[in-house]
């Protein structure tokens, strides 16, 4: 089963750009990485999700290397609603595309 | 278009006792599943249903949770007794199909365990 490993936290600053990197070494062929935001008393929303190279869309990027290894996602010019947990996760064809989270990366942006 | 319903949002009982939770999923979403998610930790999958056919319910503790979901539509999930270690968040989310389809999530039901 694909594992994932991101930080457990990152601090930024309203306006930056933040990187989170996501490890997944035993990604198959087939399997689908998708990241989620989460606020607190909140569940889970889907942000972005792609397969290889790079992935856009209205408030995201997910940077995908020939690999497959890992993954970044980009978010661009953070504001203070942005302050949540981002979960990596790779969905996994051979396990019925099963979503495994794992403890997800506190993103805090500061003024 | 109504997102995933789940009621009730609290709830408070004492070890032993039972709970249900109930979910609405998003009208024609084929793809229900059932989430575990304990503080400070991310969610756990506990079961997944396409329809009114289970697909994945290998990390659901058989001797005291249960879910079902009639008709393919609603989804109940029954704890029976509760332990003190239930206490978490259970959220429900659905999808189209499974697969790499994008999950909603409902507001999820806090349970503690006293």
């Amino acid at each position: 089963l694909a594992k994932t490993t991101q930080p457990i936290s990152m601090d930024s600053y309203e306006g930056q750009e933040v990187n989170i990197t996501c490890s997944h070494n035993n990604i198959a062929t087939n399997d689908y990485i998708t990241w989620y935001q989460q606020f607190p008393s909140q569940g889970p929303r889907f942000i972005i999700q792609g397969y290889k190279t790079k992935v856009t869309n209205e408030v995201a990027s997910l940077f995908i290397p020939a690999d497959r290894k890992s993954s970044t996602l980009s978010l661009p010019r953070v504001s203070l609603s942005d302050t949540a947990v981002y979960y990596c996760l790779v969905g996994e064809e051979a396990a019925g595309n099963k979503l495994t989270f794992g403890g997800g990366t506190r993103v805090l942006v500061k003024p | 278009e109504a997102g995933v319903a789940q009621s009730p949002r609290y709830k408070i009982i004492e070890k032993r006792q039972s709970v249900a939770f109930w979910c609405n999923p998003i009208s024609g979403h084929a793809t229900l599943y059932w989430y575990q998610q304990i503080l400070g930790q991310g969610p756990k999958l506990l079961i997944q249903f396409q329809n009114n056919g289970v697909v994945d319910d290998s990390q659901l503790p058989k001797d005291r949770f249960s879910a079902e979901r009639l008709k393919g539509v609603d989804s109940t999930l029954k704890i029976q007794p509760a332990k003190l270690e239930d206490s978490a968040v259970y959220l429900c989310a659905s999808s189209l199909l499974g697969g790499p389809n994008e999950q909603f999530f409902g507001p999820g039901t806090r349970l503690t365990v006293l």
